[in-house]
């Protein structure tokens, strides 16, 4: 069954620290993995899409890893800021042939900054 | 900038009711899809169209349908609404299989 699981589930850190957060999945075959930002009461935004041939990719303060071995990825922010709070949500296409790629959403980390 | 238009952020309707919720992507996006999202569920497919009059059932469509009549916009249909339609509807639009999915603002369906 395809799955993505995120961890943790929820997380408090001061403004400033970096914090890592943690997605497995079990999704084949596997096409590449997305990082959205989801304001609360809005639409997830794009963060990162990385393909399989790929292990690490930036955007400002975020990098995102992926081991395509273990089937991990990894988000990390660096000196975080008040308005990263957010939930961050890992979604993994899967090639199921045909017009479109399947999209398996986790249920993401809600990530909560203090000043 | 990519644009995706849903028509309403909340909405509230009575049991019963026939509900309809609007989607536009301003892009020529070919791909466009319904989800739900409920708390500690992640987001779920209810519907995609790959195509204009084209659609296929994602993983939870019992109770909806779709239409779409032009490219641009995607609608789905709550041919009765119930209780446990309760949820935050999101649209999302992509160009193709590899590229990153744009997602609209929401709208929470309330249904009382």
């Amino acid at each position: 069954k395809n799955q993505v699981e995120q961890s943790p589930q929820s997380l408090i850190i001061l403004e400033g620290k970096n914090c890592t957060l943690q997605c497995n999945y079990t999704v084949s075959p596997f096409s590449n993995l997305r990082w959205y930002k989801q304001d609360t009461g809005r639409g997830p935004v794009s963060l990162t899409i990385m393909t399989f041939s790929e292990n690490t990719k930036s955007n400002g303060r975020y990098t995102a890893t992926l081991d395509a071995d273990t089937k991990q990825s990894s988000l990390h922010i660096t000196a975080s800021q008040l308005s990263d709070s957010a939930s961050y949500i890992c979604v993994v296409s899967a090639n199921r042939g045909g017009a479109t790629n399947k999209l398996i959403f986790g249920t993401g980390t809600l990530l909560a900054v203090q000043p | 900038d990519v644009k995706v238009t849903q028509s309403s952020r909340y909405l509230v309707k009575r049991t019963g009711e026939k509900v309809f919720l609007e989607c536009v992507q301003d892009m020529d996006h070919e791909n466009m899809f319904w989800y739900r999202q409920d708390p500690g569920l992640g987001l779920r497919l209810i519907y995609f169209s790959y195509d204009v009059k084209m659609k296929e059932k994602g993983d939870i469509p019992e109770g909806y349908s779709v239409s779409r009549e032009k490219k641009e916009r995607f609608s789905l249909i709550l041919e009765s609404a119930s209780t446990n339609q309760t949820s935050m509807y999101l649209c999302a639009s992509t160009p193709g299989r590899y590229t990153e999915a744009f997602f609209g603002q929401g709208t929470r369906l309330t249904v009382v």
